[in-house]
């Protein structure tokens, strides 16, 4: 199993540009997320979905748009990018069923960094 | 408003020594704490959890102590090595819901020789 993984691994846009980060998981979870993390900041939650056709906000998601149409694909996309998004970004995903216990598991990461 | 506060943000110890890094939580609702672990470069790493119906979790040399009255727990590293050096972020969820983990800030260890 690859687990997660994401691409691409860096990009450099300029400011209004879009772009769109891929993620992808083959461990048939049912639950993915996409986090930001900035120095100082810990990782915040930008969308997560609860399977195929299901997405929710989380607590950063201005800016940014998700769709889940398979189990296995999460991509994130940015639109008019902005200096504010330049981070690192990190895909996860976990079982989920209800089970607040289980392990999330991340991708290796995107450093985005807008110019 | 920061729902899960890690300190220190952080931390040189040396080779052989104890880390401690400390997480407090405000949302009684949260009852399962996992900490992960991430190397430069990489993803964060579930490393240990723990639930708050026991006060201690011990998995080797990593060991977590909760604190259910004072919402506080923390991680202790015992005997660190230099290839503990990373970052370490505790996190809070609740069970039930859907799962959506808040993180502290994180703590950048470095152990050195």
């Amino acid at each position: 199993n690859a687990g997660v993984t994401q691409t691409p691994k860096f990009r450099i846009l300029k400011i209004g540009q879009s772009m769109t980060l891929q993620c992808t998981q083959d461990m048939n979870h049912n639950y993915m997320y996409w986090y930001r993390q900035d120095p100082g900041m810990g990782l915040k939650l930008i969308y997560y979905s609860v399977g195929a056709g299901i997405t929710d906000k989380g607590e950063v998601p201005n800016g940014y748009n998700v769709s889940r149409s398979t189990t296995e694909d999460f991509p994130l996309r940015l639109e008019l990018a902005a200096p504010s998004q330049t981070s690192v970004y990190f895909c996860a995903s976990s079982q989920g069923g209800g089970q607040g216990t289980d392990t999330q598991y991340f991708g290796p990461g995107t450093r985005l960094t807008v110019l | 408003q920061q729902q899960v506060k890690q300190s220190p943000q952080s931390l040189i110890v040396q080779k052989g020594g104890i880390s401690i890094i400390n997480c407090a939580y405000e949302n009684t609702a949260f009852d399962y704490f996992p900490w992960y672990q991430q190397f430069p470069g990489k993803g964060p790493a579930l490393l240990i959890a723990i639930r708050p119906d026991v006060s201690e979790k011990k998995e080797g040399r990593f060991t977590i102590s909760f604190n259910k009255s004072a919402k506080q727990f923390s991680l202790h590293i015992m005997d660190s090595q230099p290839g503990d050096s990373a970052t370490y972020f505790c996190a809070a969820t609740a069970i039930q819901g859907y799962q959506k983990v808040t993180f502290g800030i994180g703590t950048k260890l470095q152990v050195i020789p």
